[in-house]
């Protein structure tokens, strides 16, 4: 069965320090990975997009990585602010389809001062 | 450049009473248009999808119907609202000749009582 199983299900950092969120997946086979950032009431605003031949992308304080084989990606976030808590989701796109994406339930982060 | 609008942002109902929510897309021509419900704590569901005027096609049966109407236009409607239909609504564009990047609106929040 296609899934994408996201860990923790929450986190509570303190801003300014570092984390890491975690993406397992068993979507096969797959075209792409993406990971999407929704604040509290929003609609989901894309992060990064990695294909199966990419094993890492950055954007800003956000670093994606990917491993294919072992079917895991993480979002590395740096320097954490305040404005980075939200819920972050990753998606797998199931290449048997032209649309269908997969979604995990996402890691609930919290930035605290 | 490309926008997506939802309305209403926030829509509290009875149960058995219809329902209509609007998606539309602006600065880009026959987008593929995608409705999502998202539930607490889980992941984004596929609810319809359409490549075309008047082509809809459903996911996962419900209560829920689809149409579009106009080419950058997709409305999402019930008869009569069930207490399992609250939740927060996303509608989403993809541009038809790129596999890459779904854009979320900015969602509508359905309570039903």
């Amino acid at each position: 069965k296609n899934q994408v199983e996201q860990s923790p299900q929450s986190l509570i950092i303190l801003e300014g320090k570092n984390c890491t969120l975690q993406c397992n997946y068993t979507v096969s086979p797959f075209s792409n990975l993406r990971w999407y950032k929704q604040d509290t009431g929003r609609g989901p605003v894309s992060l990064t997009i990695m294909t199966f031949s990419e094993n890492t992308k950055s954007n800003g304080r956000y670093t994606a990585t990917l491993d294919a084989d072992t079917k895991q990606s993480s979002l590395h976030i740096t320097a954490s602010q305040l404005s980075d808590s939200a819920s972050y989701i990753c998606v797998v796109r199931w290449m048997d389809s032209s649309y269908k994406l997969i979604f995990g339930s996402g890691t609930r982060l919290l930035v605290r001062p | 450049s490309q926008t997506i609008h939802q309305w209403p942002a926030t829509l509290v109902q009875p149960v058995g009473s219809p329902l209509s929510l609007e998606c539309t897309v602006e600065g880009t021509s026959n987008p593929n248009l995608y409705w999502y419900r998202q539930a607490a704590g889980r992941g984004l569901q596929l609810l319809f999808y359409s490549v075309g005027i008047g082509q809809i096609s459903s996911e996962v049966p419900q209560n829920l119907s689809a149409s579009r109407p106009q080419d950058r236009q997709f409305i999402l409607s019930s008869k009569k609202l069930l207490l399992s239909d609250s939740g927060f609504y996303l509608c989403a564009w993809r541009d038809r000749n790129s596999y890459n990047e779904q854009f979320f609106g900015p969602g509508t929040r359905l309570t039903v009582l």
